[in-house]
């Protein structure tokens, strides 16, 4: 069966430091990957999505990064942190054949890395 | 772009009310549509889904969701809440692109 794993669950960090954010896919194979950022009361923003490896396409322009090393591997990334990244990341990942009805466009989440910008 | 909206921010019930939660959604194509709901301390998880045929679908734990696509709209029901139904719920549209959008959620609090 296919599980996801996010770490870190929690992250405090000072502004300006660095981040990443890790999340990894197994029991599949080329799967679509993507990061949201969920914000109290404002519902889940889509953030980057990934359909192979060196393929990031952006949603919102922001201070963030993605990258996708290996087929099965999404990093969330950033320079320099503001204190307005503060919030809940969620990884999720879909099966990478988009196909009218085939359930690729179901997402399957991680946990969640609750980041607080001090 | 499509967008969702979901009418309730957060709903209060005791337990064995009916629920309906609201959702709308505009884009002019096929699309596809779910709730998720997420559970205290628990990860965002599928509740239902609709791609195609008929309107009314159920998931799980008793949930079901209708499709009228006049109205664009999936609206969320159960007949008898329970407790454990205490919960986010989020409504998502997602297009053959692959991206789903999501409303803002409802918070249900189901009072014993």
């Amino acid at each position: 069966s296919q599980t996801i794993h996010q770490w870190p669950a929690t992250l405090v960090q000072p502004v300006g430091s660095p981040l990443s954010l890790e999340c990894t896919v197994e029991g599949t194979s080329n799967p679509n990957l993507y990061w949201y950022r969920q914000a109290a009361g404002r519902g889940l923003q889509l953030l980057f999505y990934s359909v192979g490896i060196g393929q990031i396409s952006s949603e919102v322009p922001q201070n963030l990064s993605a990258s996708r090393p290996q087929d099965r591997q999404f990093i969330l990334s950033s320079k320099k942190l503001l204190l307005s990244d503060s919030g809940f990341y969620l990884c999720a990942w879909s099966p990478g054949i988009l196909r009218q009805g085939s359930g690729a466009n179901v997402l399957t989440f991680g946990a969640g890395s609750r980041l607080t910008v001090l | 772009a499509q967008s969702v909206s979901q009418h309730n921010h957060h709903v209060i019930l005791s337990e064995a009310a009916s629920l309906e939660l609201g959702c709308n959604y505009s884009y002019g194509g096929t699309v596809n549509l779910f709730w998720y709901v997420q559970y205290p301390g628990q990860h965002l998880q599928l509740l239902l889904k609709y791609f195609s045929g008929d309107p009314l679908v159920k998931g799980i734990k008793g949930f079901e969701a209708e499709f009228i696509k006049s109205k664009f709209s999936f609206n969320l029901r159960k007949p008898s809440v329970q407790w454990s139904d205490t919960a986010e719920y989020f409504c998502a549209v997602s297009t053959n692109a692959g991206k789903s959008t999501f409303g803002d959620g409802t918070t249900l609090t189901v009072k014993p």
